[in-house]
């Protein structure tokens, strides 16, 4: 099956500065790649996606990038701001099951 | 996601006791997954359903079992609960040919 890695498992970073959390996935058939944001005590929340066939997406601060080649995906965050403190959770789908990443802790320090 | 519910929100149980964890949707969304969430572990899948008729086994399915009674309902058993089935549980859902799955605010278990 799908095996997902995720690094780093804790990242703090400036307010205003640039964050980067980045995952690696291990089936060639994978074809979707969503990011969510959980916040604590909330549950998961879409915030961005890619899928196969398209190699960046970006929605204002946030972007996604792919590499199918080298199996790997990353999440930017550009002018990180203290509501950008959460855990962030990667995951690639393969026959209709997502299997996420074990997670990102991103602080944002004032 | 208001459109996914779940019953109940935090439940404290024994060792041994039985127990159903209950989703509910209103997305109208024929696929439902339950997942379980351990710090440092991410969501790991426990069941998934495709419609009513159809349940399948996720990564983690062993000591837990589900009942699709219809497209807008799928609940979780656990048949004789132990400590290390305390976890955060969330409920997801989708539509076919549409991969973003919606979560439900999931129930807070602890099993003493």
């Amino acid at each position: 099956g799908e095996n997902v890695e995720q690094h780093p498992s804790t990242l703090s970073v400036q307010e205003g500065d640039s964050a980067v959390i980045k995952c690696t996935y291990s089936d060639s058939a994978s074809n979707y790649f969503p990011w969510y944001k959980q916040e604590l005590g909330k549950r998961p929340q879409l915030i961005i996606d890619i899928r196969s066939n398209v190699g960046e997406k970006k929605d204002q601060r946030i972007a996604v990038t792919l590499n199918k080649t080298a199996k790997h995906f990353s999440l930017h965050i550009t002018e990180t701001q203290p509501e950008d403190s959460a855990v962030y959770f990667c995951a690639a789908t393969g026959n209709e099951k997502l299997t996420f990443g074990t997670g990102t802790r991103l602080t944002i320090i004032p | 996601d208001a459109d996914v519910t779940q019953t109940p929100r935090n439940r404290i149980t024994k060792t041994g006791k039985r127990i159903m964890l209950e989703c509910s949707q209103t997305k109208g969304h024929d696929r439902m997954y339950w997942y379980r969430q351990d710090p440092g572990l991410g969501l790991r899948l426990i069941y998934y359903s495709f419609d009513v008729k159809d349940i399948n086994k996720g990564e983690i399915s062993d000591g837990y079992s589900v009942s699709r009674q219809a497209q807008a309902k799928f609940s979780l058993s656990l048949e004789s609960a132990i400590p290390n089935q305390t976890a955060l549980y969330f409920c997801a859902t989708r539509q076919a040919g549409i991969e973003t799955q919606y979560f439900g605010p999931g129930t807070r278990l602890l099993v003493l």
